[in-house]
């Protein structure tokens, strides 16, 4: 079975910092994805890395696939009371397109970030 | 509409009753997804589907759990003799073959009383 341990599980900051939300497993995955997730909602795509080493930026927020693809983090640079939410990663499992992408997500981060 | 829609967006049942959620997935995806997510944890995968065909049912927790899904379009999720620690929120995600990318619903919240 392949896990993603997921961490901090907790972050509460003030506007303005600097934070790194952690995604590690020992196994391989062919991609990995990064989700945010509001109350009541169901999670939304922010990025999606598939090379090793591979390193992606959305405005103020930082995605990095480590070389040998089984972990990953997140940077969110200055942040915003509008980053609040559910951050979860997402590994799709190296296999046979017949059993689909099937993700296997860590347990998520919540971060509250305070004005 | 464009996106995932889930049906009913809450769902209150009384333990030992059935229950059915139903996904409508993003028009022309192939592949839907069920998950559940417990609250305050992230999303344990339930079942695959590939068309009409469901060739990954590995993460169904008990016979009381089964799904269908009528050709590339809409699926059901039922519960039957459903238990408190079903209470959860049910999503549904559908993605184009191929594609890593899945599209989710907003999810059913069943609570079980």
């Amino acid at each position: 079975t392949q896990l993603l341990e997921q961490s901090p599980q907790f972050l509460s900051i003030q506007e303005g910092e600097n934070l790194t939300v952690y995604c590690n497993s020992s196994s391989v995955f062919s991609s990995l994805q990064w989700y945010r997730q509001e109350p009541g909602e169901g999670p939304v795509l922010l990025v999606t890395v598939v090379t090793g080493g591979e390193v992606k930026k959305l405005k103020r927020l930082t995605f990095q696939f480590g070389d040998a693809r089984k972990d990953s983090s997140l940077h969110i640079t200055a942040a915003q009371p509008g980053d609040t939410g559910l951050y979860l990663c997402a590994g799709a499992q190296v296999g046979l397109m017949e059993y689909g992408n099937k993700l296997v997500f860590g347990a998520g981060t919540i971060l509250r970030v305070k004005s | 509409g464009a996106g995932v829609s889930q049906s009913p967006s809450n769902k209150v049942t009384e333990k030992g009753k059935d229950v059915e959620l139903r996904c409508d997935p993003i028009s022309g995806h192939t592949a839907l997804y069920w998950y559940r997510q417990r609250l305050g944890q992230g999303l344990e995968f339930l079942i695959y589907f590939q068309g009409n065909s469901a060739p990954d049912k590995s993460g169904l927790p008990s016979d009381r759990f089964s799904a269908e899904r009528t050709g590339e379009s809409v699926s059901t999720l039922t519960i039957q003799r459903t238990q408190q620690e079903d209470s959860a929120v049910y999503l549904c995600a559908s993605s184009q073959y191929n594609s890593n990318e899945q599209f989710f619903g907003p999810g059913t919240r069943l609570t079980v009383l």
